[in-house]
Formats: C-alpha cells, sequence, structure tokens
C-alpha cells in the first residue's frame, strides 16, 4: 500500500495551464480507470475534481481534465487562475481492494 | 442538501480509545459505500477504511489493520470508525466520505480532530 507519486510542487502564471501527475503500479493506476483528484485548500476538506480517471462532476469548470497512460495519471488545469492554487491529490482503486492517495502536489499560481 | 458532519474527536493518551461518529443527511445513507480518509498535520490525505453499503464488505489500511473498526447504522444514518490501541501516528484530522461509485471521494465531511498524546 505505498502512496501514489506526485511532484511535490508545481506553479504556472495566470492562464497557463499546468499537469500534476500521478504514478503507480499496475496493482493500482495501471490495473484500473478508478483514478480520482481532489482539491484541498488551507483548513478545508477536499473537494472531487475528477473520477474514474477523466469524468468531471456535474458543475465543474471544463478547465480541469484528467487522463492516464499506464501507471502514471495526470490532471491538467487550463487558463490558471488565481484560486486555483492549493493541494491537489490523486487516488487508486488498488488489487487489494482498498484505496491509495498520491503525496499531493502545491499548486502555486505566480 | 447533502451533508456529512464528524464528531468524536479529542486528545487521547496513547493505548486509549475513541470513538467517531459521522452524521448523513440529505441522501440516501442506505445506498452508498463510505469511508474514512485521515490527515496528519501538514501531511497528506491517507484513506483507512471503507464499508459497502449493507455493511457486508469492509477493507482497512495495513497501519490500522486489528485496531480500527468500521460500522455503520443504516436506521441512524450514521457511519462509525471505532480506533483502539491509538498511538502518537494516529494522531490526524478525520474525514468521512461518500462514495457514489465506491472508488471515489464526494463530499467529505469537515473532519474532526483526533490527537494521541502523553
Amino acid at each position: 500500500q505505498s502512496a501514489l507519486t506526485q511532484p511535490a510542487s508545481v506553479s504556472g502564471s495566470p492562464g497557463q495551464s499546468i499537469t500534476i501527475s500521478c504514478t503507480g503500479t499496475s496493482s493500482d493506476v495501471g490495473g484500473y480507470n478508478y483514478v480520482s483528484w481532489y482539491q484541498q485548500h488551507p483548513g478545508k476538506a477536499p473537494k472531487l475534481m475528477i473520477y474514474d480517471v477523466s469524468n468531471r462532476p456535474s458543475g465543474l469548470s471544463n478547465r480541469f481534465s484528467g487522463s492516464k497512460s499506464g501507471n502514471t495519471a495526470s490532471l491538467t488545469i487550463s487558463g490558471l487562475q488565481a484560486e486555483d492554487e492549493a493541494d491537489y491529490y490523486c487516488s487508486s482503486y488498488t488489487s487489494s481492494t482498498t484505496l491509495v492517495f498520491g503525496g499531493g502536489t502545491k499548486l502555486t499560481v505566480l | 442538501e447533502v451533508q456529512l458532519v464528524e464528531s468524536g474527536g479529542g486528545l487521547v493518551q496513547p493505548g486509549g480509545s475513541l470513538r467517531l461518529s459521522c452524521a448523513a443527511s440529505g441522501f440516501t445513507f442506505s445506498s452508498y459505500w463510505m469511508h474514512w480518509v485521515r490527515q496528519a498535520p501538514g501531511k497528506g490525505l491517507v484513506w483507512v477504511s471503507r464499508i459497502k453499503n449493507d455493511g457486508s464488505s469492509i477493507s482497512y489500511v495495513d497501519s490500522v489493520k486489528g485496531r480500527f473498526t468500521i460500522s455503520r447504522d443504516n436506521a441512524k444514518n450514521t457511519l462509525y470508525l471505532q480506533m483502539n490501541s491509538l498511538r502518537v501516528e494516529d494522531t490526524a484530522v478525520y474525514y468521512c466520505a461518500r462514495a457514489p461509485g465506491g472508488r471515489w471521494f464526494d463530499p467529505w465531511g469537515q473532519g474532526t480532530l483526533v490527537t494521541v498524546s502523553s
């Protein structure tokens, strides 16, 4: 049950696009299309952004998109806005019928 | 409005016990998988446990197996986490979350802080 691997930090300027990666193994990310992404602002509960690799919850901005290739999933945020500055976490279902999160990525909007 | 409200956190000595509760409202609680996720101060999210809508399937992260027990009372729309033999490293904010597909979390409660310290 090792945590998925995410970059510790990414940054971008307003209007730009950024991508956050999430690398696992064939027993989690690579084995299932069950990757989800969460946004967490300081002192707040996490918020679902993407589920099942690339699906957006109803009402969520289409600036957020997800994809997967092999054992690596990605979250892309286009048209960066100041309010996107937050921590982002990926999660995957695993072959052990458990769930696992990534270590988290701090997004800074310059 | 879908709402999850955790309670039961607090300060406990190492080796002690606590029972967390998560009161659900605004949806048919008995239709959904439910999860517990924790976050140590300044650290990332860690999945802890999940339970199927009817309680027939349960999973735990290895670090809490044998010490924590997840359960639910569908008549009371409440999820529980019984935590025994608590360790300093169990100190965290504990969130409950609904799992619409069993494998993603939406929404989350506001969390309850558990502090294990002597």
